[in-house]
């Protein structure tokens, strides 16, 4: 998985409570992506980062937070976790001018 | 709103057979399309990308094409066998903020080899 680890690989929260799943890389890749994937929905991006400190949201931003402190890690938070975040979720990691994504082997959150 | 359609949730194809698989787009304009392989309990991975102004692409038993006017990609693997079986995705690009690139996925086609 492309020096990808993705940090729980499968999570049992409750509603109400805070999550952070975190993603780790050994690629030393500038660009680094969360996405969701759904029955029926396919992949959709949550948050990306394009450099330590540089993040922005993605097309279901809501309810979650990310933070990138160092090139190798990416930090997906839910606040107050819900039902409807439960999923699964992939960490994703580019190199500049480059357009192919790599992605880690996911995490499977189920919010009770 | 963009919208990505994969022709079918799922395939199925007798072994030795061409496996081809569509994706159909609407409200946009991608600079390319990509195309990625998921296996069951994991992350996809990148097959083959195809520009906006390339008609056709090819890898080994794979071959994309790219019709930017009926805003379709056609994916077709040859002399399929059952190890192709798998989940394909497609993925539309080319909205870079930052030099991100922002991926918009169809949700896949379930493709299953027979043999």
């Amino acid at each position: 998985d492309a020096g990808i680890t993705q940090s729980p690989r499968h999570k049992v929260t409750e509603t109400g409570t805070p999550v952070t799943l975190r993603c780790h890389q050994t690629e030393n890749h500038r660009y680094m992506y969360w996405y969701r994937q759904d029955p029926g929905h396919g992949l959709r991006l949550i948050h990306y980062s394009y450099g330590v400190k540089d993040t922005d949201k993605g097309e279901v931003s809501d309810g979650y937070s990310v933070s990138r402190s160092k090139t190798e890690d990416f930090l997906l938070t839910l606040e107050s976790a819900t039902s409807s975040q439960t999923s699964v979720y992939f960490c994703a990691i580019s190199e500049q001018t480059r357009e192919t994504q790599y992605f880690g082997p996911g995490t499977r959150l189920l919010v009770l | 709103s963009q919208k990505i359609e994969q022709n079918s949730e799922a395939l199925n194809i007798q072994e030795g057979k061409t496996a081809t698989l569509t994706c159909n787009y609407t409200n946009y304009s991608p600079a390319y399309l990509q195309w990625y392989r998921q296996d069951p309990g994991r992350g996809p991975v990148f097959l083959l990308l195809i520009r906006e102004n390339e008609k056709e692409k090819r890898k080994e038993r794979l071959k994309v094409t790219f019709d930017t006017t009926l805003k379709q990609s056609l994916f077709h693997i040859t002399a399929s066998q059952p190890a192709d079986s798998a989940t394909y995705l497609c993925a539309l690009g080319g909205d870079a903020l930052q030099g991100a690139q922002k991926l918009v996925f169809g949700q896949g086609t379930r493709l299953t080899i027979n043999p």
